[in-house]
């Protein structure tokens, strides 16, 4: 069953934009991670940040997590047209990882 | 990186035939990996978690006698799709884990495999 729950379902910007996703989840976790899918293909892990840790950076990509709210977001700066791709939140605890419903996010050139 | 191997990436079958998976950690030892079947749009859905050299853990709902997962070893799984019927068309991927203890920490996924049962 999935744990986390992305929203916005469908995004869409144009190149140069920033784009924010979020995540809720309902249990608490040791991890959340952020993982990325082009169309027909599989996931490319992206970011991981643990449930002490409240923001980590990589590149272009920015993530916070909120554990007394239960949520965590992705920010994608100075996007670009190979961002396209559905991104995905997913939450582990005890060896087990649950994927949001995910984050369909087009940008424009 | 880590790379997992997942073949083959398409498959199109006569309803009732066998289709089997596989799916290889090409350059690490995977002590655990997980199988998944996504629809269009939608998010993955955990079929089941195996670990080498044990029976595969399955999700509720799924059926172990119609998807059969062998991990005979650290570095390649496998999923068998039995008696396949269209309604068993889908996209299934997997994912394998080298990290031992309690946590997940990453894991590495194969390019997946598009299944259709005519």
């Amino acid at each position: 069953s999935q744990q986390g729950e992305e929203d916005p379902q469908a995004l869409s910007i144009q190149e140069g934009e920033n784009a924010t996703m979020n995540c809720s989840y309902k249990t608490s976790i040791n991890n959340l991670q952020w993982y990325r899918q082009n169309s027909g293909r599989g996931l490319v892990h992206l970011i991981l940040i643990r449930s002490n840790e409240r923001e980590k950076h990589s590149g272009r990509l920015r993530v916070t997590l909120d554990t007394s709210k239960k949520s965590s977001s992705l920010l994608i700066t100075a996007s670009r047209a190979a961002d396209t791709a559905s991104y995905f939140c997913a939450t582990e605890i005890n060896n087990d990882m649950r994927f949001g419903a995910g984050t369909r996010l087009t940008v424009k050139p | 990186g880590a790379v997992v191997s997942q073949h083959p990436s398409w498959v199109i079958c006569k309803s009732g035939t066998s289709v089997k998976i596989e799916c290889r950690s090409l350059d690490f030892q995977a002590t655990t990996m997980f199988w998944y079947r996504q629809f269009p749009k939608q998010s993955l859905m955990l079929m089941a978690t195996s670990n080498e050299g044990s029976k595969a853990t399955y999700e509720q709902g799924v059926e172990k006698d119609k998807f059969l997962i062998n991990h005979a070893s650290l570095t390649l799984s496998t999923l068998t799709v039995t008696s396949a019927h269209p309604e068993d068309s889908s996209f299934y991927i997997c994912s394998a884990s080298s990290s031992p203890g309690r946590t997940l920490e990453k894991l590495f996924f194969g390019s997946g495999t598009q299944l259709s049962v005519l």
